[in-house]
This record gives structure tokens, sequence and C-alpha cells, in this order.
């Protein structure tokens, strides 16, 4: 059962607009949300994060947004630049629970 | 600093052939965990373990043993591989008791069964 959900396997945007990535989720015990960056040959590396108690999560150019309501967060990249080119994985866990689950990711084109 | 070191970085293997895939961490991290990644599946748990001598089974177990005599390694056990168990492995490693604390990911290993 796929409890993160990415539904856009992949996004295209111009550099210097924003990106927005989409992850939703189906369990109602996720505390903890977490968007790792991958670049091909490599591990995931981690990005953002945000707890349940907050609605935002704001690092530079990157913020992420959480609707616990809708079970919805996103991430959002502004300015994008030709160096975020790369797959985004979305990931949950649950307070007391070292399972950490991910999405199927989202591959990010940014063209320069 | 190497952070989480994996080895092998590619592998081949006939199906039934056993092999373990190592890992190793120098950052002194309580929590260690191996995962897969398949095309269109995203990340999937192995098997995790929250300090030595401790491991438990994650979402996708089968097929696969795991042990943790020490803090730093985590090898993760084929016993007899099949065609299902091609996949890229990561290894990853973070401080247990911080549930914002970051997973730190090896560079992981591709495997291939034929």
């Amino acid at each position: 059962d796929q409890q993160v959900k990415q539904n856009s396997p992949s996004l295209s945007v111009q550099e210097g607009r924003i990106s927005i990535l989409n992850c939703d989720y189906t369990n109602s015990m996720f505390d903890y949300f977490l968007w790792y960056k991958k670049y091909p040959a490599e591990g995931p590396t981690f990005l953002i994060s945000i707890s349940s108690i907050k609605d935002k999560n704001e690092d530079g150019r990157f913020t992420v947004f959480l609707n616990k309501s809708a079970k919805h967060l996103s991430l959002h990249i502004v300015p994008s630049q030709p160096g975020d080119s790369a797959v985004y994985f979305c990931a949950a866990r649950a307070y007391n629970n070292n399972d950490m689950r991910f999405g199927a990711g989202t591959r990010l084109t940014v063209k320069p | 600093n190497a952070g989480v070191t994996q080895t092998p970085k590619f592998q081949v293997l006939k199906t039934g052939q056993s092999m373990t895939l190592q890992c190793a961490q120098d950052m002194n991290h309580e929590y260690m965990s191996w995962y897969r990644q398949d095309p269109g599946m995203g990340l999937r748990l192995i098997h995790y373990s929250v300090g030595a001598g401790i491991t438990d089974q994650g979402e996708v177990p089968n097929g696969y043993n795991v042990s943790r005599s020490t803090t730093e390694d985590f090898p993760l056990r084929l016993l007899s591989a099949a065609p299902s168990q091609t996949s890229v492995y990561f290894c990853a490693s973070s401080y247990s008791r911080d549930p914002l604390g970051p997973l730190h990911f090896g560079n992981g290993t591709r495997l291939t069964v034929t």
C-alpha cells in the first residue's frame, strides 16, 4: 500500500520560475514530513522538513507547505535553477516510528 | 568524513546465488536502514535497526536478512537471489532520537539478478 503518493512523475519549468512539487499521504499517524533530492548515481540527500504542528517551513529558496486536513504537502522552489534538476522524494513518518515511507518521486527539469 | 559507505557499487548475480551488501557509517548514528529503489515505486524499507543487536522488518523484508553487531556496520544478506531482487539498494543512517532528523544515504548498490 502506497501511503505516500507523488502523482506527477515529472515536472519541467523555466529557470527563474517557481517549481511546485506535490505529495499526498493516507496515513493520519504521520507527524513528520521530509523532502529529499536525488541526483543520478548518488544517494538521496535531505532538503527540508516539517512537523505536523506547523503549516509552513522555509529555508532559502525552498518552502514546504503542509495541509493536514487534506493530507497534502507541497515543496516550492523559488526561483528555480538548472542545478535543481533532480528527482525529488517526499517522505513521512510517525512520531514514535522509525519506518519512514517514501513517495515514488518527481523528476524536476529546470530549463535554462 | 566518509558518512555512509556502501560496497560494492555494482553486482551481477545468478538466480540462487547469495551475497552480502556492505554498509558502514562513521557518524555514530544509532539508526540504520536498508531501502530498495524500483521504478515507479520510490524507496521501500527492507529492514532497519535502532541500535547494535536490534533489528526489525520494514515494508518488504522477504528474501533479505540483516544483523547489527556493531554501531557502525549493517550488512544486508541475500540468501538465494531472485530476479525480483534486481534493484538499486540504499543504506541510510540517522540519530534515532530526533524524529525530524534526516536520513543520511550511501550512494547505492546496483544489483542485477539474472
